[in-house]
């Protein structure tokens, strides 16, 4: 079983549109958890880090789910600088604290 | 005022030659790592240094050897390279502890001919 699952997508929405991306973790373990996003031939970059309670910057809102072992990503008024991959990111915990196990990323094109 | 850097961007070599990376930081992070992303984008760790200690040191073929003589910085050498070595190699950094986020450099598109 992979550490990281979401869904590939690919996601094409217009502009303006609301998108959701999820991802499971296996590590019940797992202490912090992140989505990156990476634009083609690019490296990936931090988006946000993702906290128990939710949380938001801008058009964009995390949640996790820990009983679940879910997070996902809202991503509201979609625009077309939107359009990367995001990558769902946890990191291991016990004694694989400190390494981060990356999902295969979700595609997004939004298209004016 | 880069945070993460690599040299070079882009390696175009031939089977069989050896050829090193080279990746620093300027973040003042103590750990660093190396990540491979191959034509399926997925992106698979290699190696990790804290202070100058391997402490990751996954399934690589032993052709492919870290070095990393002070904290910020952390070199890639490769051996005999090969066809299926034709990736993007990121080298990334992060401080130990807290939430261990990992900021990346843009990359090294090798391609192996």
């Amino acid at each position: 079983r992979k550490e990281v699952e979401q869904d590939p997508g690919p996601f094409n929405v217009p502009e303006g549109a609301t998108v959701a991306f999820n991802c499971t973790y296996s590590n019940s373990a797992s202490q912090s958890f992140f989505w990156y996003r990476q634009d083609c031939r690019k490296e990936p970059k931090l988006l946000m880090s993702v906290y128990s309670s939710g949380n938001e910057d801008g058009r964009f809102t995390a949640q996790l789910n820990r009983a679940s072992q879910y997070i996902s990503l809202l991503i509201r008024d979609s625009k077309l600088s939107d359009s990367a991959t995001y990558l769902c990111v946890v990191n291991g915990g016990g004694s694989t604290l400190g390494r981060l196990y990356f999902g295969r990323g979700t595609q997004l094109t939004v298209w004016p | 005022d880069t945070a993460v850097s690599q040299t070079p961007k882009y390696l175009v070599t031939q089977m069989g030659n050896d050829k090193s990376i080279k990746c620093e930081q300027n973040l003042g992070h103590d750990t660093m790592y190396w990540y491979k992303q191959d034509s399926k984008k997925f992106l698979k760790i290699m190696f990790s240094y804290n202070n100058k200690e391997l402490i990751i040191n996954e399934t690589v073929p032993n052709r492919f050897s870290p070095k990393s003589p002070d904290k910020a910085h952390l070199n890639l050498h490769i051996n005999s390279l090969e066809l299926g070595d034709s990736a993007v190699y990121f080298c990334a950094s992060s401080h130990t502890g807290g939430r261990y986020e990992q900021y990346f450099g843009p990359g090294t598109r090798l391609t192996v001919t």
